[in-house]
């Protein structure tokens, strides 16, 4: 089935180590988001990428990177940088079309970090 | 970027129909109107858009107001599989970014 993938669902690391989230596509969708989600509040872009090798940063990208060198793939990085980053962090592609098209979301991946 | 507005919460009986309103006064031409819900512990799911015509599809009714700047977000039956958060969001039309607001958390009761 055709979808996105995020691994692992839940993730716990030490306050100072970096950590990197999965996110894989099989859609063939050009555009793909990482969003951060803190309780009671709605989603914030962190980083979006609309082909490969290209990505541009969204509201809230100090503390995180990413890469595109695959378009099935935008892996996101949480370095120690981030002050705050446990949190519910969802990835989302979608074909890109001047606000046309639905993106599509996946599972999210639940950080702690302590 | 265009900014929403939503009412905090809302309920609603089973089987009643539901309105959930959105002012979206800012709204540019080119800007489409996206909902989407949130069910706990998951992620975003579609649910509608549209530009200027009122829309319609298996899940829901969207009504756009004639100058653009309101929309309802119509659940004609609601189920207790419908309980979520709903967002309605502009999508800017030149970056496809979505931009979330708090959305409006719907409680439905048997």
């Amino acid at each position: 089935d055709g979808g996105i993938t995020q691994s692992p669902k839940y993730l716990f690391r030490k306050e100072g180590q970096n950590v990197t989230l999965s996110c894989e596509q099989n859609l063939n969708h050009d555009a793909m988001y990482w969003y951060r989600q803190d309780p009671g509040q709605g989603l914030r872009l962190i980083y979006y990428s609309q082909i490969v090798n290209d990505f541009q940063k969204g509201d809230i990208a100090e503390g995180y990177s990413v890469s595109r060198e695959k378009k099935e793939s935008f892996p996101l990085t949480v370095t120690s940088a981030q002050k705050n980053p446990t949190a519910f962090y969802l990835c989302a592609s979608s074909s890109i079309g001047q606000g046309l098209y639905e993106q599509y979301f996946g599972p999210g991946t639940r950080l702690t970090v302590t | 970027d265009a900014k929403t507005t939503q009412p905090n919460s809302m309920e609603s009986n089973e089987e009643e129909p539901v309105h959930l309103p959105c002012n979206h006064s800012t709204i540019s031409g080119t800007d489409y109107i996206h909902w989407y819900r949130q069910l706990p512990s998951q992620g975003p799911e579609y649910v509608i858009h549209g530009l200027t015509s009122n829309v319609n599809n298996r899940m829901a009714s969207l009504a756009i107001a004639e100058d653009r700047k309101s929309s309802t977000l119509i659940l004609h039956r609601a189920t207790l599989r419908d309980a979520a958060v709903y967002y309605c969001i502009l999508r800017d039309v030149d970056t496809d970014k979505l931009i979330f607001g708090t959305g409006t958390r719907l409680q439905v009761f048997p």
